[in-house]
């Protein structure tokens, strides 16, 4: 397996640009996490999904945050529109449930919005 | 809450020095604890993880870490440190009662003095 697989893996937009970030989990693999990491707050867990479906999107910033995993093998992120201050490396994840121990991570994207 | 504290932001040690990060967390009930590795640009790589049984935990590397319920802690450790070694490493729980997902702390920086 090729592992989890994020794109693009850099993006620059200007600000007020839609932004849409995709990932691919790992095969098998029945939860998807969407993390966030910035120097100010860390990594935050933004949103996770349990068999496609979102479970806690207590992390979404606010409304011009959505995301979706409309199969098993794909999910997106969106931000519509995007701000300067949503610059960061946004990371999913997945894992094949609670014991499964292989909470892997994607190599992130890294969004820039001027 | 649950909670991760990492209580040192940056560590300096010499190449060749054994190695302790401090992880200490909050949560209510057993926990599975994660350390991860992150160099500058990369994504995060899994180091080791404590589901349950031996608390004393081997990873890859030559890292170790022992979990401490008395002390609600999970240090990481390394006997001789390499040049390699130079990263940020993050401590986190899953939360089992929640999709397993994961909270991280907020991250330590080390450096490998030559």
């Amino acid at each position: 397996d090729a592992g989890v697989i994020q794109s693009p893996r850099h993006e620059v937009t200007e600000m007020g640009q839609e932004v849409t970030l995709r990932c691919k989990p790992i095969s098998g693999h029945n939860s998807l996490f969407w993390y966030r990491q910035t120097m100010m707050r860390g990594l935050e867990l933004l949103i996770y999904f349990n068999n496609n479906v979102p479970i806690d999107d207590s992390g979404m910033p606010e409304d011009r945050f959505s995301a979706k995993m409309p199969n098993a093998s794909f999910s997106t992120l969106k931000i519509q529109p995007s701000e300067p201050r949503d610059s960061a490396v946004y990371f999913c994840a997945s894992s094949p449930g609670l014991a499964g121990g292989l909470f892997l991570f994607g190599p992130g994207t890294r969004l820039t919005v001027l | 809450a649950q909670s991760v504290t990492q209580p040192d932001i940056h560590i300096t040690v010499s190449e060749g020095a054994s190695l302790e990060l401090r992880c200490n967390y909050s949560y209510g009930a057993t926990p599975y604890l994660f350390w991860y590795v992150q160099s500058p640009g990369q994504g995060l790589q899994l180091l080791l993880k404590y589901f349950s049984g031996d608390t004393l935990v081997q990873g890859i590397k030559g890292f170790e870490a022992e979990f401490k319920r008395s002390q609600s802690s999970f240090n990481l450790r390394k006997p001789s440190v390499h040049w390699s070694d130079a990263a940020e490493y993050f401590c986190a729980v899953g939360l089992y009662n929640q999709g397993g997902k994961l909270i991280f702390g907020q991250g330590t920086e080390l450096s490998v003095k030559p």
